[in-house]
């Protein structure tokens, strides 16, 4: 079946750039995305990016899509203490909208 | 982007009882979702709302122990029945608007079941 795999820890200093990586399985997804939890809340949309894309820029979010190796990754530049979280990688089932296989996290800590 | 409301936002409840979560949308939505997380876990969606009929359930939930209305496009609610310390968990609703590709998440219903 369909799965996502995200490593689970990740550690930066405070100004450093942070990838997240991701594998996924499903080679007909349609769209990728990344969202982000903050301890005690929902899920934010952070960015997503359309199967057909390899590259998608949004501020200081960078999402790369590999689609031949099914690897998806998310570059945060700048990285502040705010951005201290779980990032969930998350991939749609076909072309099913609103069905997603979610990753299990990483959880993002930056250090001042 | 859409503004869901969910309530309650956590509660605490016995096993053998049940609750139901409410999520409100502040404008039409074509479909809505269920997700559950678990403890430390990921996402695992739950099912489908329907509008005007039965919701459509994902492999492993089943309508007796997970019941969802859906009356209208603005609304839906989920029942978690009889409950058990394994259904501890945040239960999210989440909406996609008509001709997009975001899913958009509520804040979440943290459920607690001793």
């Amino acid at each position: 079946g369909e799965d996502v795999e995200q490593s689970l820890f990740l550690s930066v200093r405070e100004g450093d750039s942070s990838v997240i990586n991701c594998t996924y399985t499903d080679s007909s997804s349609t769209y990728l995305y990344w969202y982000k939890q903050e301890p005690g809340a929902g899920l934010q949309l952070l960015t997503y990016i359309f199967s057909n894309m390899d590259m998608k820029q949004d501020q200081r979010l960078t999402v790369l899509l590999n689609k031949k190796d099914k690897h998806l990754s998310l570059r945060i530049a700048d990285t502040q203490t705010g951005d201290s979280a779980i990032y969930f990688c998350a991939e749609s089932i076909g072309n099913q909208g609103g069905k997603l296989i979610f990753g299990q996290g990483t959880e993002l800590s930056v250090k001042p | 982007s859409a503004v869901i409301s969910q309530k309650p936002s956590r509660d605490i409840c016995q096993r053998g009882t049940s609750l139901t979560i409410q999520c409100q949308v502040d404008s039409q939505v074509t479909m809505m979702f269920w997700y559950r997380q678990q403890p430390g876990q990921s996402l695992t969606l739950i099912a489908t709302a329907n509008q005007g009929s039965e919701a459509t359930y994902e492999s492993g939930f089943v309508i007796d122990k997970f019941p969802i209305s859906r009356p209208n496009l603005t609304f839906s609610t989920l029942t978690v029945s009889n409950m058990s310390p394994e259904d501890s968990s945040i239960y999210l609703c989440s909406v996609m608007t008509g001709g997009s590709e975001k899913l958009f998440f509520g804040s979440g219903t943290q459920l607690s079941v001793l």
